[in-house]
């Protein structure tokens, strides 16, 4: 079974704190995926990855960067977090190939940022 | 740009049969999935469609018309555990393999 881990299920931060979310598979997927989950609005793709050291901005990338040095891993950051940062951060991973193959998701982090 | 509709909220009753419904409009459509996500979860995958017409799986069909921009997910024989948010992911291609997804439905299946 694929399996895709979150550093952490819940996290609280302080406005303008430097946020570091990481995100772990072990199917060897090649892509890699950023979403934020918000009531009302549903799930909004941040930033995703094709390969190693490679990054694409999503729908949402304002406030955001990204990392993937390896490929099992690829990490969220916010740089200065904000109030309205708050939200459920969830982290995906898929094959590779034009298809559209299944993504499959981490357990979520609830970031609450005061 | 895209756009996926899907109704927020439905009700139904145990042992009965639900169809939610999803259109969407896209440019390089590449695929349409159904996702089903519990409270506090993480979204788990549910169905796979490119072509248009049915596939079923267990309880769980999905159709689709590409023509039409329309899908619905059918669930049949409803228990308790169905109850869910359904999410209606659209797969578009342009260079990359994206997914974007509709605000979902909130199943809430009564006894």
């Amino acid at each position: 079974d694929v399996k895709v881990t979150q550093s952490s299920r819940y996290l609280v931060k302080r406005t303008g704190e430097k946020v570091f979310l990481e995100c772990v598979q072990d199917m060897d997927h090649e892509n890699m995926f950023w979403y934020r989950q918000d009531p009302g609005l549903g799930l909004r793709l941040i930033y995703f990855s094709y390969d190693v050291k490679m990054k694409e901005k999503g729908d949402i990338p304002e406030g955001y960067s990204v990392s993937r040095e390896k490929k099992e891993r690829f990490s969220l950051i916010l740089e200065s977090a904000s109030t309205n940062q708050t939200s459920m951060y969830l982290c995906a991973s898929s094959s590779s190939g034009r298809a559209g193959y299944e993504q499959y998701f981490g357990p979520g982090t609830r970031l609450t940022v005061t | 740009g895209q756009n996926i509709d899907q109704p927020t909220e439905m009700t139904a009753t145990e042992g009965a049969i639900v169809q939610i419904n999803c259109t969407y409009q896209t440019s390089g459509f590449n695929g349409l999935f159904w996702y089903q996500q519990h409270a506090g979860e993480a979204p788990t995958f549910l169905s796979y469609n490119v072509l248009d017409g049915l596939e079923e799986k267990g309880r769980f069909s999905s159709f689709l018309s590409r023509s039409k921009g329309y899908s619905y997910l059918l669930l049949k024989e409803l228990q308790m555990k169905d109850s869910a948010s359904y999410l209606c992911a659209v797969s578009s291609f342009s260079g990359y393999s994206t997914l974007t997804f509709g605000k979902g439905t909130m199943l809430l299946v009564s006894p």
